[in-house]
């Protein structure tokens, strides 16, 4: 079964501070991997998004590091702020073979930016 | 502007009285799925329809079932809600063929099952 690993769980980080959130991979196969943001109550938001044959991807204080031989990617959020504060998902999208692409999402690391 | 709207935000609901949630959506998207969310939890999809093209989950249970009359709409049906089926229940849309096939999901309706 096509799995994405997440971690941690759960991060405090301080006003300013920066906050990385790893994810591994085992497919192979997957064609994109998207980083979703979910405020509680809200349905998950695209972030940042990249792509396997790119190693980073900058928008504004979000990057995305990609290691394609180790299977492994991450995001990083410079100058975190208390805005920021909300669960985090990363995925890997490919293909179903039934007409679309399927997300596979990690279990989510909920982070707290504390002033 | 929202592009992928849910209806209602909030649904209360009997143990075992059907419910009905709704998905529209303004982007032409070909794709629409329906994911399940519990607390702290990631999405888990349910089942989605490429075009008129229904597939579902092996693990969805029967008690879930979906209709998408056009485009536009897509219709989550839960037969006999039981109080393990309270949950976030997230629609999403994507254009298959496209160079990313990026999800856009809607704000979601919350189940409550009394």
């Amino acid at each position: 079964q096509q799995q994405v690993k997440q971690s941690p769980q759960s991060l405090i980080v301080q006003k300013g501070g920066i906050s990385i959130i790893n994810c591994a991979y085992e497919n192979t196969a997957f064609d994109y991997f998207p980083w979703y943001q979910q405020f509680p109550g809200k349905g998950p938001a695209l972030l940042i998004a990249i792509r396997p044959d790119v190693s980073e991807k900058k928008e504004g204080r979000f990057t995305i590091s990609f290691n394609k031989s180790a299977k492994q990617f991450s995001l990083h959020i410079m100058d975190s702020q208390p805005g920021d504060s909300a669960t985090y998902f990363c995925a890997a999208l490919g293909d179903s073979g039934a007409g679309s692409y399927q997300l596979t999402f990690g279990k989510g690391t909920k982070l707290s930016v504390i002033p | 502007d929202a592009m992928v709207i849910q209806n209602p935000r909030y649904q209360v609901t009997q143990f075992g009285k059907p419910v009905t949630l709704s998905c529209s959506q303004t982007l032409n998207h070909n794709v629409m799925y329906w994911y399940q969310q519990k607390s702290s939890q990631a999405p888990k999809l349910l089942f989605h329809y490429y075009d008129k093209d229904f597939n579902n989950e092996a693990d969805t249970p029967d008690n879930f079932q979906s209709r998408r009359p056009n485009t536009s709409f897509c219709f989550l049906d839960i037969r006999s809600p039981g109080l393990g089926d309270a949950a976030m229940y997230l629609c999403a849309t994507s254009r298959f063929g496209t160079s990313m096939n990026i999800q856009y999901f809607g704000a979601g309706t919350r189940l409550s099952v009394l």
